[in-house]
C-alpha cells in the first residue's frame, strides 16, 4: 500500500542553523510533491510545490529537493528562526489533483 | 488573496446532536472544496470532495449519511455531523481551489474547526 513517512520525532535545532526535514514514500509515483506548514490548532499553509521532473526548488530561505530514485524529498530552512517552529507536512499527488498527506514533523527552533 | 474561513472555530456538543460546520472562500470562487479530519499527531485524512451543484464524493469508510455535505454556492460548503458521538471528536479542516486555477496543485485551507462531543 502507499505510504508516506515523515519523522514522528520533533526536530530541535538552534536559531540560525539549517533545519532539514525528510519525507520518504513507498509504492507511489507522485507527479507533484508539496510541503505545507501547520501551526497548532490551525489549517495547513502551502509553502512549495516541486514536480517529478524537478530536482530542486527554492523560495527565500526554503529549499526542497525531490529524488524520485530514492523516493525522498528533503525540506530545508536556512537561517532558521524561532518563528519557523511549526509542524511541516509533505503531500504527494499522483496526478489525481488530490494530494495524500504525511503526518508531519514538528520543528522546534530554540533561540 | 485566496482566504478560506471556517465557522465555528470550536464547538462542544452533546452526544446525539447534529453540528454544522461552514467553509467559505472569501475572495474567490471554488467549484470544488475538500473536507478533512485530523486526529492529534496524525495526518490529514480526506473525508470527501464537495462539488458545487452536485453530490459530494466520499472516501472509502466515510459514512455519507453521517457526514452530510452541501455545496450550495461557489463560495460555501457545509459539513453536518449528524447524531454526533464522542468518537467524532476531531479537528475538521476544509480546503478550496480557486476557479481561476488551472490545476489543483495548491490547496487553500481553512483554519479548522475543533469538534468535541461529550
Amino acid at each position: 500500500s502507499q505510504k508516506i513517512e515523515q519523522n514522528s520525532e520533533a526536530l530541535n535545532i538552534q536559531e540560525g542553523k539549517t533545519a532539514t526535514l525528510t519525507c520518504n514514500y513507498t509504492n507511489y509515483s507522485p507527479a507533484y510533491l508539496q510541503w505545507y506548514r501547520q501551526d497548532p490548532g490551525r489549517g495547513p499553509v502551502f509553502l512549495l510545490l516541486i514536480r517529478e521532473n524537478e530536482k530542486e526548488k527554492r523560495k527565500e530561505r526554503l529549499k526542497v529537493t525531490f529524488d524520485t530514485t530514492l523516493k525522498q524529498s528533503l525540506f530545508h530552512i536556512t537561517a532558521s528562526q524561532p518563528a519557523d517552529s511549526a509542524t511541516y507536512l509533505c503531500a504527494l499527488d499522483g496526478g489525481s489533483y488530490i494530494p495524500t498527506f504525511g503526518r508531519g514533523t514538528s520543528l522546534i527552533v530554540h533561540p | 488573496g485566496a482566504v478560506v474561513s471556517q465557522h465555528p472555530s470550536r464547538v462542544i456538543c452533546k452526544s446525539g446532536t447534529s453540528v454544522k460546520i461552514e467553509c467559505r472562500s472569501l475572495d474567490f470562487q471554488a467549484t470544488t472544496m475538500f473536507w478533512y479530519r485530523q486526529f492529534p499527531k496524525k495526518s490529514l485524512m480526506l473525508m470527501a470532495t464537495s462539488n458545487e451543484g452536485s453530490k459530494a464524493t466520499y472516501e472509502q469508510g466515510v459514512e455519507k449519511d453521517k457526514f452530510l455535505i452541501n455545496h450550495a454556492s461557489l463560495t460555501l460548503s457545509t459539513l453536518t455531523v449528524t447524531s454526533a458521538h464522542p468518537e467524532d471528536s476531531s479537528f475538521y479542516i476544509c480546503s478550496a481551489f480557486p476557479l481561476a486555477q488551472s490545476s489543483y496543485n495548491e490547496q487553500f485551507f481553512g483554519p479548522g474547526t475543533r469538534l468535541t462531543v461529550l
